[in-house]
């Protein structure tokens, strides 16, 4: 079974800019989540995605956006970089809606924006 | 809103030894997941070992065992018979168990384990 898959593993972007990130989780998952982590912040919750709905939000400014596709990839969006968004994006994938976790909520190994 | 501490920002063990790593949370709910996840310098975020709130008896996996004391709000990590590939940022993190997958990390405690 293929894990959950980041494109692309690294990106270096001028301020100003804006990026698109990919996550492809892992088959049969409908849910993904993103995470920023930074030396100085630590790991922070951007948003999750479910069958195609945001359903859950962390504290970022609204240049940071996602989507959910029908197949349930999911592509995160940051416009207007500036040289504090430079982190590793980290990406989710669970097949849990609600209630009991039975199974695996599995990461990807990342996405390492630079921003200069 | 939940909250996650590791008091610990940096541990060594020699091989073979026996390391804990320290975690405690804060939270209104009664229903939840506890997890702690290994990130070598691959950055692969993987988990080690989770434990679910209801459940008194402590998870292990292997050579890792936790020690939750839900009262006390308190989750550790029990490494036993450490490995040099056991080298890597360790966190501990939350989740609400009807709130969609959302974790709430740790800052991490980053383990050496020494020849």
């Amino acid at each position: 079974k293929a894990g959950v898959t980041q494109t692309p593993r690294y990106l270096i972007k001028t301020r100003g800019q804006q990026v698109t990130l990919s996550c492809s989780p892992i088959s049969g998952h409908r849910s993904v989540s993103w995470y920023q982590q930074t030396p100085g912040q630590g790991l922070q919750f951007l948003f999750e995605y479910f069958s195609e709905t945001q359903r859950n939000k962390g504290n970022f400014p609204g240049r940071f956006s996602g989507r959910q596709f029908s197949n349930s990839r999911s592509e995160m969006n940051v416009s207007t970089l500036e040289l504090g968004d430079s982190a590793l994006y980290l990406c989710a994938s669970s097949n849990r809606d609600r209630g009991r976790l039975s199974h695996g909520y599995t990461f990807g190994s990342g996405t390492r924006l630079t921003v200069v | 809103a939940q909250t996650v501490t590791q008091s610990q920002p940096e541990m060594s063990v020699q091989e073979a030894e026996t390391v804990t790593l320290s975690c405690t949370y804060d939270t209104s709910e009664s229903n939840y997941y506890l997890f702690w996840y290994k990130q070598p310098p691959s950055r692969q975020m993987i988990l080690v070992i989770r434990q679910e709130a209801y459940k008194q008896q402590n998870a292990t996996e292997n050579r890792f065992s936790v020690n939750f004391q839900k009262a006390a709000k308190s989750f550790s990590l029990k490494i036993s018979d450490s490995q040099l590939g056991d080298t890597a940022m360790y966190f501990c993190a939350f989740m609400m168990n009807n709130a969609g997958n959302m974790l709430t990390f740790g800052g991490g405690t980053r383990l050496m384990v020494k020849p």
